[in-house]
């Protein structure tokens, strides 16, 4: 049972447009959310999180909101560049320790 | 400052075979949690360790075992390998318990044949 979900297998942009990644959850325990970005061949790297007490945190080019009510964030990015193209992962943090994954976003940013 | 390095890169290995991966956190970080990465799926949690201690366990048969060394290295074991094991093994330290940031190695590729 898929506790973290990114219904979107990939997204496709034109570079300099916004991109924005939908992420839904089903357990309302979940108090802390991030955001993972991962290349070919190389390990998942951090981007930007958020904490279930905030709706919105920002980090340069990148936004996440989040809908506690709705269980659901994005993740926003302004403006795309062709250097973004990769898979993007949602996760919540369980227990405090646990990274609780969806399946991922591919992301294509056209130039 | 090294990041978090991950041995081997790849490997293959035979049905039935052992495994041990091996994993060195960022310098100063002291836990170190093991994810399961198959084709097309997000990562799975499979063990946290913390000073030495095991913090958490995933929904992993036993034949899946894990330590963590004095100088907070890591190594993951795995027993009488399925083809279902073939997956990307990534390492992930943390100074703390709470993972608020993660940060991960390149991962390593066990192909099981």
């Amino acid at each position: 049972d898929q506790q973290v979900k990114q219904n979107s297998p990939s997204l496709s942009v034109q570079e300099g447009r916004i991109s924005i990644l939908n992420c839904d959850y089903t357990n309302s325990m979940f108090d802390y959310f991030l955001w993972y970005k991962k290349y070919p061949a190389e390990g998942p790297t951090f981007l930007i999180s958020i904490s279930s007490i905030k709706d919105k945190n920002e980090d340069g080019r990148f936004t996440v909101f989040l809908n506690k009510s709705a269980k659901h964030l994005s993740l926003h990015i302004v403006p795309s560049q062709p250097g973004d193209s990769a898979v993007y992962f949602c996760a919540a943090l369980e227990y405090g320790n646990k990274l609780v994954f969806g399946a991922g976003t591919i992301l294509r940013v056209k130039s | 400052d090294a990041g978090v390095t991950q041995s081997p890169t790849h490997l293959i290995k035979t049905r039935g075979q052992h495994v041990t991966l091996r994993c060195s956190p960022i310098s100063g970080h002291k836990s170190v949690s093991w994810y399961q990465q198959v084709l097309g799926q997000g990562p799975q949690f499979i063990f946290q360790y913390y000073e030495k201690e095991e913090r958490g366990r995933g929904n992993f048969p036993d034949r899946f075992s894990a330590r963590q060394f004095p100088n907070y290295s890591s190594e993951l074991n795995v027993n009488a390998l399925l083809l279902g094991d073939s997956a990307l093994y990534l390492c992930a330290s943390s100074y703390g318990t709470v993972n608020t940031e993660a940060f991960f190695g390149q991962g390593t590729r066990l192909t099981v044949v």
